[in-house]
């Protein structure tokens, strides 16, 4: 079976730039997360989806951040504008009422 | 937070046995032990949990103590490939809630 996908892996952009972030989660699937990873911690939930719901976006920063799952299957997530602190691996992870979310390999953003 | 603690580095000898220790002294009564692991690049992958018995795949072996106030991973072999960043985390089983990861430890496998 297809894994998580994410684009792009790698973006650079400068402070104050906005970015966006896209998802594929693995089909039926109807969970979906976004974490961000800060070099040298785990990972931290920034919201979550059930189907095209938000079922947690406590920890979102929603006046730079946003994000939306159109139709319950793919999500985006973008930064405007983005700060330096918001360097980071963006994680997308998918799954369903089991025990085990998978994970995308994570798009590496660097804000200069 | 975070509810378990783990050393945040260790070394293994390629071939031997890596024995990851997890501290979990107020892990609640439904909540089960998971084990993520990281390797550099990619994102976290699902290893093992359990409840209170010791659990086996053909990743791990999952020891959970009889208070269950602390387990401990074991990679009966370690590879190369083994050098990742492991997770553990306490949750209630199937649901959909996030995980909440600490910091982990880094297990380096040398040659």
């Amino acid at each position: 079976e297809a894994g998580v996908a994410q684009s792009p892996r790698y973006k650079i952009i400068e402070k104050r730039q906005s970015v966006a972030f896209w998802c594929n989660p693995i089909s039926g699937h109807a969970t979906l997360y976004w974490y961000q990873q800060i070099l040298g911690q785990g990972p931290k939930l920034l919201i979550q989806f059930q189907n095209n719901g938000v079922v947690d976006d406590s920890q979102l920063p929603k006046d730079r951040f946003s994000a939306e799952r159109l139709k319950g299957v793919d999500s985006t997530l973008k930064i405007q504008p983005a700060k330096l602190e918001d360097s980071a691996v963006y994680l997308c992870a998918s799954g369903t009422n089991t025990d085990t979310q998978y994970f995308g390999p994570g798009t590496r953003l660097t804000v200069l | 937070d975070a509810k378990t603690t783990q050393p945040p580095s260790m070394d293994c000898a390629e071939g031997r046995a890596a024995n990851l220790p997890c501290n979990h002294s107020t892990i609640s009564g439904n909540e089960y032990v998971y084990w993520y692991r990281q390797i550099h690049s990619q994102g976290p992958q699902y290893i093992i949990h359990g409840l209170k018995n010791n659990e086996t795949n053909e990743m791990a072996s999952l020891i959970i103590t009889e208070d269950r106030k602390s387990s401990t991973l074991i990679l009966p072999h370690a590879t190369l490939r083994d050098t990742a960043v492991y997770y553990c985390i306490v949750r209630v089983p199937y649901n959909t809630d996030k995980l909440i990861f600490g910091t982990g430890t880094r297990l380096q496998v040398f040659p």
